[in-house]
């Protein structure tokens, strides 16, 4: 069993359509979550992150976290063609430097 | 504020030769990471450096590769011999000591044949 799970897409969505991301994972260490956007050829940015459960809005997106479930979200509102990436989470165990793990991301399309 | 920056952005190698990637972090982050994305898999951590120092190499899939970051500033990332399972996206990031933000380069598209 992966550490992370996450479903690869695609997604395909019209504009304007709420979007949500999911992904699971199986350590209940982690305590750190995080959502990276990534454009083709470019690298991983950093959209969000969280501590344990709740949720955290930040614009159009809202992340979720259920440690009970081991169940992380992430919802676009109002998405735009321009949010047409992949998305990936990815966790950490310590507030430290650890190194992240990921999921394998999902890419997701918006059509106009 | 320039971010973090990979060299070269893409190698193509054969089989049996050494190649070696560069990373040069945001100015001032003192944690540096290398990570590393095979073809159809999840990106994966390969190690992280303090400053100078190796924090945690856990990650790294053998001693095949070698990581330097002499005086904390840019690190390199050595692959010798290289084999054809080293083929990916070779991707670092950095941060600030202290902080959660992890920031990426663009990475560093690697093809051995």
């Amino acid at each position: 069993q992966k550490e992370v799970e996450q479903d690869p897409g695609p997604l395909s969505v019209p504009e304007g359509a709420i979007v949500s991301l999911n992904c699971t994972y199986s350590n209940s260490a982690f305590q750190y979550f995080m959502w990276y956007r990534q454009y083709s050829r470019k690298g991983p940015e950093l959209l969000m992150y969280t501590y344990s459960s709740g949720n955290k809005e930040d614009g159009r997106f809202t992340a979720q976290v259920d440690k009970s479930s081991k169940y992380i979200s992430l919802f676009i509102r109002d998405s735009q063609p321009s949010d047409s990436a992949t998305y990936l989470c990815a966790m950490r165990w310590g507030g430290g430097a650890d190194g992240l793990t990921f999921g394998k991301g999902t890419h997701l399309i918006i059509q106009p | 504020e320039a971010g973090v920056t990979q060299f070269p952005s893409h190698s193509v190698i054969e089989k049996g030769q050494t190649v070696t990637l560069r990373c040069d972090p945001i100015s001032g982050h003192d944690n540096l990471y290398w990570y590393r994305r095979v073809m159809g898999k999840e990106i994966k951590f390969l190690l992280h450096f303090v400053k100078e120092s190796k924090q945690d190499e856990s990650g790294m899939p053998n001693n095949r590769f070698l990581a330097e970051r002499t005086g904390g500033t840019y690190s390199t990332l050595k692959v010798q011999p290289a084999e054809l399972e080293d083929s990916g996206v070779y991707f670092c990031a950095s941060s600030q000591a202290g902080l959660l933000e992890q920031y990426f380069g663009p990475g560093t598209r690697l093809t051995v044949t």
